[in-house]
């Protein structure tokens, strides 16, 4: 199985609300990401986890709280946001953190199409 | 000068048509390099890695020179299928992070 899911696929909120992004793998990956992508631009990495514990943290400013439950499932919480953070959020997942050592490919999900009005 | 540079194309071809792609990349001690497609409205797939002694995956195959600083995708046999942002990836050697380049258009037409 070497699928990463995401959920909701869409999501529309208002500057006020509080959501969360959830993400999951099932194919014991240790490194899991979050990024950010806008309208014909990369993706931006947002946050790393290795091993369940936070390990970048891109700047992101703090209206986007990243929590890894376990080492299967990623969540972004998200308060107060901007309508410029409207994009898509996708996560992303790796065997571990050890790219020294040579190829270390990162699978992606679906990701979450989000509006913030 | 960005880390990872691609010509953003588009590349607009006829079926059938032989194309490739060029990425450069600054960090010489780089150490992991793929090529990534993404479809419209949809997440990055990894299409190949990318070694130095080059490899072949059916009508795809996608080089490596060192020396040079680039990398490379051709695309034989091009099928509307293949219509896609192809997204160059190199992995800082300094903090292990993916680094895109912009992603070059391929607009395969019958």
């Amino acid at each position: 199985d070497t699928e990463v899911t995401q959920t909701p696929k869409h999501l529309v909120m208002g500057m006020t609300n509080k959501k969360s992004l959830k993400c999951e793998q099932h194919m014991g990956h240790r490194a899991m990401y979050w990024y950010k992508q806008k309208a014909k631009k990369p993706p931006e990495l947002m946050f790393v986890y290795s091993y369940e514990k936070l390990s970048i943290n891109e700047s992101v400013p703090s209206r986007f709280s990243p929590e890894c439950p376990n080492s299967s499932l990623l969540n972004l919480h998200l308060h107060a946001l901007q309508p410029e953070d409207s994009a898509l959020y996708l996560c992303a997942s790796s065997q571990e953190r050890r790219w020294a050592r040579g190829s270390d490919e990162q699978f992606f999900g679906p990701g979450t199409r989000l509006t913030v009005l | 000068r960005k880390e990872v540079e691609q010509d953003p194309g588009p590349f607009n071809v006829p079926e059938g048509a032989t194309v490739a792609f060029n990425c450069t990349y600054s960090n010489s001690a780089s150490q992991s390099f793929f090529w990534y497609r993404q479809d419209c409205r949809k997440e990055p797939k990894l299409l190949m890695s990318v070694y130095s002694s080059g490899n072949e995956d059916g009508r795809f195959t996608a080089q490596l020179n060192r020396a040079s600083q680039y990398i490379s995708l051709l695309i034989r046999d091009s099928k509307l299928s293949d219509s896609a942002t192809y997204l160059c990836v190199v992995i800082s050697s300094n903090t292990g992070k993916l680094i895109f380049g912009q992603g070059t258009t391929l607009q395969v037409k019958p």
